[in-house]
């Protein structure tokens, strides 16, 4: 049973517009939470983390919004650049049970020039 | 150079054959992990270390063998390769700091072909 989805496989955007990409969560203990960018034949690479004690975290064009009671984060890219276009993951941890991540599938975003 | 590196990018095994997949981070981070990714699968975590000496199981463990005698290496071993694991294999490292925010620093990946 997934604990992580990401239900959109891919989403295009229009550059300069936002993207909006969303992960739903079913394990009420998780409580620390990430989002990694993915370039073909490279590793992940951290975009942006958000604590459940927060319920929004901003880093430059990025800003991740957690809803704890819907159990759904999003992450927004305003403006989207081409250079954007890859796969993102969402991860979740649950800090009080170890130390893992448990990943989404990803969602591949494309943002047309 | 510094950073989190794997080796071999690229390897083709067969079935039955033991395979090691090396990964070496120059950070001194504690925690060390490998996960694979496969096509619907996203990433899954394969095995996890907290410190030299000191690992244990992920979501997918089975038919993995790691081992941590040095801080800086984390070898995950195949023994009996099965083409199940075909997949892109990535090793990475974290610094842990409590109640503050953390991340993990991913290596470039192994593609590894189970024939």
């Amino acid at each position: 049973d997934q604990q992580v989805k990401q239900n959109s496989p891919s989403l295009s955007v229009q550059e300069g517009r936002i993207s909006i990409l969303n992960c739903d969560y079913t394990n009420s203990m998780f409580d620390y939470f990430l989002w990694y960018k993915k370039y073909p034949a490279e590793g992940p690479t951290f975009l942006i983390s958000i604590s459940s004690i927060k319920d929004k975290n901003e880093d430059g064009r990025f800003t991740v919004f957690l809803n704890k009671s819907a159990k759904h984060l999003s992450l927004h890219i305003v403006p989207s650049q081409p250079g954007d276009s890859a796969v993102y993951f969402c991860a979740a941890s649950a800090r009080g049970q170890g130390f893992s991540f448990i990943f989404g599938k990803g969602t591949r975003l494309l943002v047309k020039p | 150079d510094a950073g989190i590196t794997q080796s071999p990018r690229y390897k083709i095994t067969e079935t039955g054959r033991q395979v090691t997949l090396m990964c070496h981070q120059t950070w001194s981070h504690s925690y060390m992990f490998w996960y694979r990714q496969d096509l619907g699968h996203g990433l899954r975590l394969i095995y996890y270390s907290a410190a030299a000496d000191i690992t244990d199981k992920g979501e997918v463990p089975d038919g993995y063998v790691v081992s941590r005698s040095k801080t800086e290496n984390f070898p995950l071993t195949l023994e009996s390769a099965t083409r199940s694991q075909t997949s892109v294999y990535f090793c990475a490292s974290s610094v842990y700091w409590g109640q503050s925010s953390y991340e993990q620093y991913f290596g470039p990946g192994t593609r590894l072909t189970v024939t």
